[in-house]
C-alpha cells in the first residue's frame, strides 16, 4: 500500500523560511516523479512543483519560482519542499503527491493528508 | 497556460440522480492529458480518471469521464451518498500542469 507522511509544517512569520519533507512507501520511490500541490484555505488545488525520479530535474509553478526549492533522497525515499520568502498567499494545506510517470509531470495517483502552513505574524 | 474552467460551480442533485460535469480548456489539452480526482472535506484528493477516460484503480464503474480537445466531462452515473464532494479537473498535456477551480456536488 502506497503511503506518503509529510512534516514540517507550521506556522511561520512573513519573510520567514520552512523545509515540508514527505516520507514515502509501499512502491519503488525512485521509479516515480514526486510532487507538491497546495490548497490554500477554502480555494482550489494548485501544483507547486514536481521532480522527476532520478531528481534531474525539477519543475515549479511561477508563483514559487526562485522561493521554494524541491529535492529528494531516493537513499531515504523521502522528497523535500524549502520553502523560503514567505508570503501570506502562502497560507495552505501541502499535499506530498505522487505521480504517475517517472520522468515528466502528469498526474498524481497517490497523495498524502496534507501539512498545513500558516504565514501570519 | 492552459485554463480549465469547470461548471457549474455548485450542482444539488440527489442520491441516484445522474450528474455531468463539465470541464473546458482555454486551448487544446494534448493527448487528452485530463484527469479528474475528487475531494471530500478535510481528506486528501483521489483520483478518479486519467487520459480522460480511464479509470483509476478501485473506482466504480458508475464514475466515467469522455471528450477531447477543450471540452471534457465526468459523468456519474447513478449518485450515492458518498459521491457528495467537490471535484477538480487537471491537464497534463502541457507544462505547467494546471487544475480547474472545481465543482461542488452537493445534495
Amino acid at each position: 500500500e502506497v503511503q506518503l507522511v509529510e512534516s514540517g509544517g507550521g506556522l511561520v512569520q512573513p519573510g520567514g523560511s520552512l523545509r515540508l519533507s514527505c516520507a514515502a512507501s509501499g512502491f519503488t520511490f525512485v521509479s516515480y516523479a514526486m510532487g507538491w500541490v497546495r490548497q490554500a484555505p477554502g480555494k482550489g488545488l494548485e501544483w507547486v512543483s514536481t521532480i522527476t525520479g532520478s531528481g534531474g530535474n525539477t519543475f515549479y509553478a511561477d508563483s514559487v519560482k526562485g522561493r521554494f526549492t524541491i529535492s529528494r533522497d531516493n537513499s531515504k525515499d523521502t522528497v523535500s519542499l524549502q520553502i523560503s520568502s514567505l508570503r501570506a498567499e502562502d497560507t495552505a494545506i501541502y499535499f506530498c503527491a505522487k505521480d504517475f510517470l517517472r520522468g515528466r509531470c502528469s498526474f498524481f495517483d497517490n497523495w498524502g493528508q496534507g501539512i498545513l502552513v500558516t504565514v501570519s505574524s | 497556460e492552459v485554463v480549465l474552467t469547470q461548471f457549474p460551480g455548485t450542482m444539488s442533485l440527489s442520491p441516484g440522480e445522474r450528474a455531468s460535469l463539465s470541464c473546458r480548456a482555454s486551448q487544446t489539452v494534448m493527448f487528452s492529458y485530463l484527469a479528474w480526482y475528487q475531494q471530500k472535506l478535510g481528506q486528501a484528493p483521489r483520483l478518479l480518471i486519467s487520459g480522460a477516460s480511464t479509470r483509476a484503480t478501485d473506482i466504480p464503474d458508475r464514475f466515467s469521464g469522455s471528450g477531447s480537445g477543450t471540452d471534457f466531462t465526468l459523468t456519474i452515473s447513478r449518485l450515492e451518498p458518498e459521491d457528495f464532494a467537490v471535484y477538480y479537473c487537471q491537464q497534463y498535456g502541457s507544462s505547467p500542469i494546471t487544475f480547474g477551480q472545481g465543482t461542488r456536488l452537493e445534495i
